[in-house]
């Protein structure tokens, strides 16, 4: 049982390129989340998903798009690299929307 | 503006002392609260959570207390480890319309000296 994990680790973008962070949970959620850390602060929520083929936005979409055509991924795509995306993202799941959600280890990503 | 607040950054404490990690909040729809760990180069992990309908939750070395009329809650760590050096961050749920999106604080760093 793996929990949560994300690919990459970590990746240098330049400005424009763009890119997908993958995450896979084996746990059999519904719920699943993307945040993103910036330094000395709490993490934001980005997009969310309630079960497959369902999403919606977060505290901070913008520059984000993401799907869920299976139960176990939720890719998070970066379509227009801009400096202000260099943080660090979380992705994380949960059974339902009342208990607690398991977190990958992130990827740390730099927009040069 | 920070719905979630841990006014800490930092915290340090002597070993087998108790450690005492403050949270306050400002939205009264908050139900459902959670502190995760996190180490560096790692995601948070799930440490405590409590209900608005109860004041404590106590789970092994870590207890966590609410105080709704003072939107305030504390974990307490007793005896503090060194291997409990880590980030702490104080997390809530409004339920009703959330989806259970997590608002997090900003963390405060706990430093247990041996």
């Amino acid at each position: 049982n793996a929990g949560v994990t994300q690919t990459p680790k970590f990746r240098i973008l330049k400005i424009g390129q763009s890119m997908t962070l993958q995450c896979t949970q084996d746990m059999n959620h519904n719920y699943m989340y993307w945040y993103r850390q910036d330094p000395g602060m709490g993490l934001k929520l980005i997009y969310y998903s309630v079960g497959a083929g369902i999403t919606d936005k977060g505290e901070v979409p913008n520059g984000y798009n993401v799907s869920r055509s299976t139960t176990e991924d939720f890719p998070l795509r970066l379509e227009l690299a801009a400096p202000s995306q260099t943080s660090v993202y979380f992705c994380a799941s949960g059974r339902d929307s009342y208990n607690e959600q398991f977190f990958g280890p992130g990827t740390r990503l730099t927009v040069l | 503006d920070q719905q979630v607040k841990q006014n800490s950054p930092s915290l340090s404490v002597q070993e087998g002392r108790i450690s005492i990690l403050n949270c306050d909040y400002t939205n009264s729809m908050f139900d459902y609260f959670l502190w995760y760990k996190k180490y560096p180069a790692e995601g948070p992990t799930f440490l405590i959570s409590i209900s608005s309908i109860k004041d404590k939750n106590e789970d092994g070395r870590f207890t966590v207390f609410l105080n709704k009329s003072a939107k305030h809650l504390s974990l307490h760590i007793v005896p503090s480890q060194p291997g409990d050096s880590a980030v702490y961050f104080c997390a809530a749920i409004d339920e009703r319309g959330s989806q259970g999106n997590l608002i997090f604080g900003k963390g405060t760093k706990l430093s247990v000296k041996p």
